[in-house]
């Protein structure tokens, strides 16, 4: 089955305590982004990736590190988080063709919260 | 940043009444695209579209392209409880074709 994968689905952690969340597609493509959504505030890009080793700020960068050094995963990592990184977090990943992005696949969320 | 400025923030509708919706921005967009949120979940894509005018549909679903290229509408028909959820807009900006603008989305809810 496609899909894109994250884990984990919940997260309760402390401040300054790095974490990582994991995404993982198996379509073999190209693209793939995370986002934050908080209400009111909507989705948010936080990083996205053309390919391999190839990663571009979002909208919303400040206090998360990515990498990219498979196609298939993209992990996002917070070194220090911090209470105002208290969100729902979604890793997506898109064909890219012909130089069309819009067909995001969405991964299932990660709900994050830190005290 | 740039943002799509959808409406109505939400709606509270009854079984079987048709629906609408509509994502403006002050630029001209040249793909306009609509996605649903279901609770608890990521969203998905109902419709894509790529032409100034274009009307698509997906099931009871209907989405167009404003000739102006700076609006687009979504409709749904005879409303039914799984409809609920949260439709967002979203396009890549001009000249950008490496990211996403989403509007804030439009929370639909459908009372049986």
């Amino acid at each position: 089955e496609a899909q894109v994968t994250q884990n984990p689905r919940y997260l309760i952690t402390v401040t300054g305590k790095k974490l990582t969340v994991t995404c993982s597609q198996n379509m073999n493509h190209e693209y793939m982004s995370w986002y934050r959504q908080d209400p009111g505030l909507g989705l948010r890009q936080i990083y996205y990736s053309m390919n391999v080793e190839v990663t571009d700020k979002g909208d919303v960068p400040e206090g998360y590190k990515v990498s990219r050094k498979e196609k298939r995963n993209f992990p996002l990592i917070l070194e220090s988080p911090s209470p105002n990184q208290t969100s729902l977090y979604f890793c997506a990943s898109s064909p890219f063709f012909s130089g069309r992005l819009d067909t995001q696949y969405f991964g299932p969320g990660t709900r994050l919260t830190v005290l | 940043g740039q943002q799509l400025n959808q409406s109505p923030q939400s709606m509270f509708i009854q079984e079987g009444e048709d629906v609408s919706m509509n994502c403006t921005s002050s630029s001209i967009f040249n793909t306009w695209l609509w996605y649903k949120q279901d609770p608890g979940e990521g969203p998905v894509l109902l419709i894509a579209l790529y032409k100034a005018g274009e009307l698509t549909s997906n099931g009871r679903l209907t989405a167009q392209f404003g000739i102006t290229r700076k609006d687009s509408f979504l409709n749904i028909s005879a409303s039914i409880p799984s409809d609920v959820g949260i439709y967002f807009c979203a396009g890549p900006p001009p000249g950008n074709n490496r990211k996403l603008i989403w509007g804030l989305g439009t929370s639909l809810a459908v009372n049986p």
